[in-house]
């Protein structure tokens, strides 16, 4: 069976510092990997995805970027963090074909 | 994708039936009805899907009119654990993005 593996689960990071956030899949190959955030009280807001190794396709102009180094490791980073930065981030696969998405546990992001 | 259009939120008595109501009157011919639910603090989790015709597994049922432009999610007999945002996605199954809206905001009350 798969599993997703997202962390840490809480940071608080300075305003200006860098952000490296890893979500690793286990289980499967070549699956769709999905990034999201989610403002407090705000729906989900889909960042970036990929469908392979060094794919990567961004949905919202930002002070984010994806990148794909491994086929089930997908990181989120930043070089310097912004206070709008905020929120909860959360990691997604979906397998090749498959109809579902499953979700990591998230990280919630204070930046400060 | 199609857009769809749910009300933010809804109340329901515990162990009565929910119904969550989403217009999607632009969708497709090879476009899905996708639900999922999000429990506060937690990621999002699959529920159901369809094409056409109604389905039902363990969590829920969904029923899909006939001219396809509108749905329901149904759970038969809610409970407190079921309060949560439930989002309603019209999407191509092959399609790569998987975009959420706003959701419907249920809550389930003793």
């Amino acid at each position: 069976s798969q599993t997703i593996h997202q962390w840490p689960a809480t940071l608080v990071q300075p305003v200006g510092s860098p952000l490296s956030l890893e979500c690793t899949v286990e289980g499967t190959s070549n699956p769709n990997l999905y990034w999201y955030r989610q403002a407090a009280g705000r729906g989900l807001q889909l960042l970036f995805y990929s469908v392979g190794i060094g794919q990567i396709s961004s949905e919202v102009p930002q002070n984010l970027s994806a990148s794909r180094p491994q086929d089930r490791q997908f990181i989120l980073s930043s070089k310097k963090l912004l206070l709008s930065d905020s929120g909860f981030y959360l990691c997604a696969y979906r397998l090749m074909g498959g109809p579902e998405a499953f979700f990591g546990q998230g990280t919630r992001l204070t930046v400060v | 994708d199609a857009k769809t259009t749910q009300p933010p939120s809804m109340d329901c008595a515990e162990g009565r039936a929910a119904n969550l109501p989403c217009n999607h009157s632009t969708i497709s011919g090879n476009e899905y009805v996708y639900w999922y639910r999000q429990i506060h603090s937690q990621g999002p989790q699959y529920i159901i899907h369809g094409l056409k015709n109604n389905e039902t597994n363990e969590m829920a049922s969904l029923i899909i009119t006939e001219d396809r432009k509108s749905s329901t999610l149904i759970l038969p007999h809610a409970t407190l654990r079921d309060t949560a945002v439930y989002y309603c996605i019209v999407r191509a199954q092959g399609a790569q993005k998987l975009v959420f809206g706003q959701g419907t905001r249920l809550t389930i009350n003793p």
